[in-house]
């Protein structure tokens, strides 16, 4: 299997912020790797796909880089609404493996 | 608008079965595959199992090979997993999600919209 390893797994901001988020693969993926935003009680939700592609109706404050073995996920003006926990996916091999989350709470 | 609704979910004793449905609409059900992501309460995602949009292929976690079983009626627009030999570990909310990739064979692990959950409790 494919470790992931996110990082960090809680992150402090302030609304306005700019903050990134870590995803480092155990082996190299290309760029088939997602990101999800998930609020308390609800399902996860499609952030990037293909690593740098934004799904359809997600702010462009947010933002997805990388390739191989290191990811970012970019939040570039945190709004209140982005106060969730964040995951990344790789969809590279079975069996298809998610972060452990990454915490952005309000400093 | 996709919409994907879970159903099934409920307490059930360990060694015991339930199963999951999923209904699904606002897209060509059959041209997509489609999968289940459970989330144990307080813990991080994990991919159970997919299936192609025609059925004809399935994919498992090794954590329930040989216990759950995938399946979808095109007919219906309806998604199931039948869990057997329940575990105390198997207690999550279980997602259905849609696969992006919209050939009737193919399986892409990418999952472009979910389902609310459903949850499961497995405890004596």
């Amino acid at each position: 299997a494919i470790w992931m390893t996110q990082s960090p797994s809680l992150l402090s901001a302030s609304t306005g912020d700019r903050v990134n988020i870590s995803c480092r693969m155990s082996q190299g993926i290309s760029n088939y790797l997602a990101w999800f935003q998930q609020k308390p009680g609800k399902a996860p939700e499609l952030l990037i796909y293909a690593a740098s592609t934004l799904q359809s109706g997600v702010p462009s404050r947010f933002s997805g880089s990388g390739s191989g073995t290191g990811f970012t996920l970019t939040i570039s003006c945190l709004q209140s609404e982005d106060f969730a926990t964040y995951y990344c996916q790789q969809y590279y091999a079975f069996p298809y493996t998610f972060g452990q989350g990454t915490k952005l709470e309000i400093k | 608008e996709v919409q994907l609704l879970e159903s099934g979910g409920g307490l059930e004793q360990p060694g015991g079965s339930l199963r999951l449905s999923c209904a699904a609409s606002g897209f060509t059900f059959s041209s997509y595959a489609m999968s289940w992501v459970r989330q144990a309460p307080g813990k991080g995602l994990e991919w159970v199992s997919g299936i192609s949009g025609s059925g004809a292929s399935t994919y498992y976690a090794d954590s329930v090979k040989g216990r759950f079983t995938i399946s979808r009626d095109n007919s219906k627009n309806t998604l199931y997993l039948q869990m057997n030999s329940l575990r105390a570990e198997d207690t999550a909310a279980y997602y259905c999600a849609k696969d992006s990739c919209s050939s009737g064979s193919c399986y892409s692990g990418n999952f472009d919209y979910w389902g609310q959950g459903a949850l499961v409790t497995v405890s004596s």
